[in-house]
């Protein structure tokens, strides 16, 4: 049973538009979740994170939001650049640290 | 050096072999994790370690993986008796004592067991 869920396997958008990448979870202890970027061959990057006590995190281009009722949450790009295609994991964790990860989302940002 | 690093990149293994892989956390972070991806999932946790000891080992599929941190620094995860079963990537990932949500992941070894 999956515990977080990226239900789009991929997503292609234009240079300069706005990228939304979605995730699910299910189990209400997780209390910190985090998105990473992966380029092929390569380990996961750390991109951002929130605490389940915000609602909205803001890095530069990258925003992150927390619905925490309906137990979503989300990854905006703006504007998108072809640099940003890889593959983004949506990850959770609790009191124990581990992380639980989707299953990723392609990415595809095209010129 | 500056990232979390993990060696061999590559390891083709015949089914029945044992392996050793080796994973070299950023300086100071006392926190190391283990995680298994298989292809075209996300990782799954392996195994914790804070400093020396092995506080979480709930990931690991069978008595065949063992992982040890001696000296709270370098960490080797073994897998004896490899099956078919075990091809993926093992990534290794550090974080620091203050923030261990976020951590730092190498660049992985990739098994292949044939």
């Amino acid at each position: 049973d999956q515990q977080v869920k990226q239900n789009s396997p991929s997503l292609s958008v234009q240079e300069g538009r706005i990228s939304i990448l979605n995730c699910d979870y299910t189990n209400s202890m997780f209390d910190y979740f985090l998105w990473y970027k992966k380029y092929p061959a390569e380990g996961p990057t750390f991109l951002i994170s929130i605490s389940s006590i915000k609602d909205k995190n803001e890095d530069g281009r990258f925003t992150v939001f927390l619905n925490k009722s309906a137990k979503h949450l989300s990854l905006h790009i703006v504007p998108s650049q072809p640099g940003d295609s890889a593959v983004y994991f949506c990850a959770a964790s609790g009191s124990n640290y581990k992380l639980t990860f989707g299953k990723g989302t392609l990415l595809t940002v095209n010129p | 050096g500056a990232g979390v690093s993990q060696s061999p990149r590559y390891k083709v293994a015949k089914r029945g072999q044992d392996v050793a892989l080796r994973c070299d956390p950023i300086s100071g972070h006392v926190s190391l994790f283990w995680y298994q991806q298989a292809l075209g999932q996300g990782p799954e946790f392996l195994t914790y370690f804070q400093n020396e000891a092995q506080l979480d080992k709930s990931g690991l599929p069978s008595d065949r993986f063992f992982a040890e941190r001696p000296e709270g620094s370098v960490s080797t995860l073994k897998i004896q008796r490899t099956q078919q079963e075990d091809s993926a990537v093992y990534l290794c990932a550090s974080s620091q004592q203050l923030a261990k949500n976020i951590q730092y992941f190498g660049a992985g070894t990739r098994l292949s067991v044939l």
